[in-house]
Order: C-alpha cells, then sequence, then structure tokens
C-alpha cells in the first residue's frame, strides 16, 4: 500500500509542450524528494523540499511543496525526450523513505 | 566510480533455490538500505542498517529473507526458498546521517533485477 498517491499513473507528451504531475498524501512528512528513474536502473534524485510553500527551480523543473506539507507537484517546461522516465515522490520520516508508484512520462521527438 | 554498486545485475533462479545479492555503498556512508521495487510501482522498504546494526526490518521481510553487513560496509540480502512472488527489483541505496534533524539524501544502486521461475 502506497502512502503517496501520485497522478496521473501514465503521461506522454509532445516535445516542447509543458506538464504537471502531481503527489498528495494524507500524512505530513518532513521532507518529500523527487526521482527519476529510467528502465533498468536505480532511482536518481531531482530534489529535496522541506518547507511547506516552498517552491525550487532546477532549470526547466520547478518542484512545489504544499503549505501543509502533504502534497507536492513537478512541473516541466518545454519537455524533452531526454526528461522521458519514471519521476517518483517520496515522503521522508527519520529515516525511511515512503514512494509513490510513479507518474510515468513520455516525451515523444 | 563512486556510486552505490550492486551484483548481481540480474538473477534467474528457479522456484525453491537460494540467491544472495550484495550491495557496496558509497565508502564514507554510515546507513544503508534495501527496499523492493515490482512492475508499476515504486519502491518498498524493507530493511537499513545503522553501520552494522540492522535497526529496522519490514513486515514485507518475510523469515525466508535475511540482510547482513557484517563489517558495516557491503551489505548481502539472502532470499531462501525463492517464491515466484519474490520477482522484483531488488534495490539498495546508502546515505550519511550528519543530523536528526536533517533528512539526508539516499543514492540508490542500479538494482538487481531477480527472476524466479
Amino acid at each position: 500500500t502506497q502512502l503517496l498517491e501520485q497522478s496521473p499513473q501514465f503521461l506522454s507528451i509532445q516535445e516542447g509542450e509543458n506538464l504537471t504531475v502531481y503527489c498528495n498524501s494524507s500524512s505530513v512528512f518532513s521532507s518529500l524528494q523527487w526521482y527519476r528513474q529510467e528502465p533498468g536502473e536505480g532511482p536518481v534524485l531531482l530534489v529535496t523540499v522541506v518547507t511547506g510553500g516552498e517552491v525550487k527551480k532546477l532549470k526547466r523543473l520547478t518542484f512545489q511543496f504544499g503549505d501543509a506539507r502533504k502534497d507536492s507537484s513537478l512541473h516541466i517546461t518545454a519537455a524533452q525526450p531526454g526528461d522521458t522516465g519514471l519521476y517518483l515522490c517520496a515522503g521522508g520520516s527519520d529515516y525511511k523513505l515512503s514512494f509513490g508508484a510513479g507518474t510515468t512520462v513520455t516525451v515523444r521527438a | 566510480d563512486t556510486g552505490v554498486s550492486q551484483n548481481p545485475r540480474h538473477k534467474i533462479t528457479k522456484r525453491g533455490q537460494n540467491v544472495t545479492f550484495r550491495c557496496d555503498p558509497i565508502s564514507e556512508h554510515n546507513r544503508l538500505y534495501w527496499y523492493r521495487q515490482t512492475l508499476g510501482q515504486g519502491p518498498e522498504f524493507l530493511t537499513y542498517f545503522q553501520n552494522e546494526a540492522q535497526l529496522e526490518k519490514s513486515r514485507l521481510l518475510s523469515d525466508r529473507f535475511s540482510a547482513e553487513r557484517p563489517k558495516g560496509s557491503f551489505s548481502t540480502l539472502e532470499i531462501q526458498r525463492t517464491e515466484q512472488g519474490d520477482s522484483a527489483m531488488y534495490l539498495c541505496a546508502s546515505s550519511l546521517e550528519v543530523s536528526r534533524a536533517i533528512q539526508e539524501t539516499q543514492y540508490f544502486g542500479p538494482g538487481t533485477r531477480l527472476l524466479v521461475l
């Protein structure tokens, strides 16, 4: 059972379009992390957000942490084929990470 | 390469056989974690070590599973009498505990994909 709900489950867009994926939970987390995972590989950390209301930008990626620290979003501007992958959010509580099921993003050239 | 490494990358075995996976964490990291990921799901926590001490085991870790980190460096995960339901990607991660107040970053290895026939 995943504590974190991610939506949508799948997203397919054309190169150059924007996309947003969401991560929601009924639990409060001390931090929330976003990972990207490619087939056959382990997750790679993109960002950690710790403060309610926090917004972080990483080039074309914008991450937002909800005020109540229960939800988060990832927005990608002008998506590129290299952005294709499984995007996972994970809630941190002390040492343990609880992952959502992920959003599979496909960016078509 | 100073990242987390896992061996083997792939393992195919017959039901009932035992398998062992190895994880080499980033050298200075004192925490090591094992996760399991099945198709269409995110990783699920199995167990973690602080140095050589195993501090928590998930209820997902049945009696057939055992993990060790004998010298506080590499770790092994053994599955005895494998079942088809054990087929999954087994991920190892490591981190450096700096402060209890800070959620440290977990760095993941490439995983070991297990297929039980």
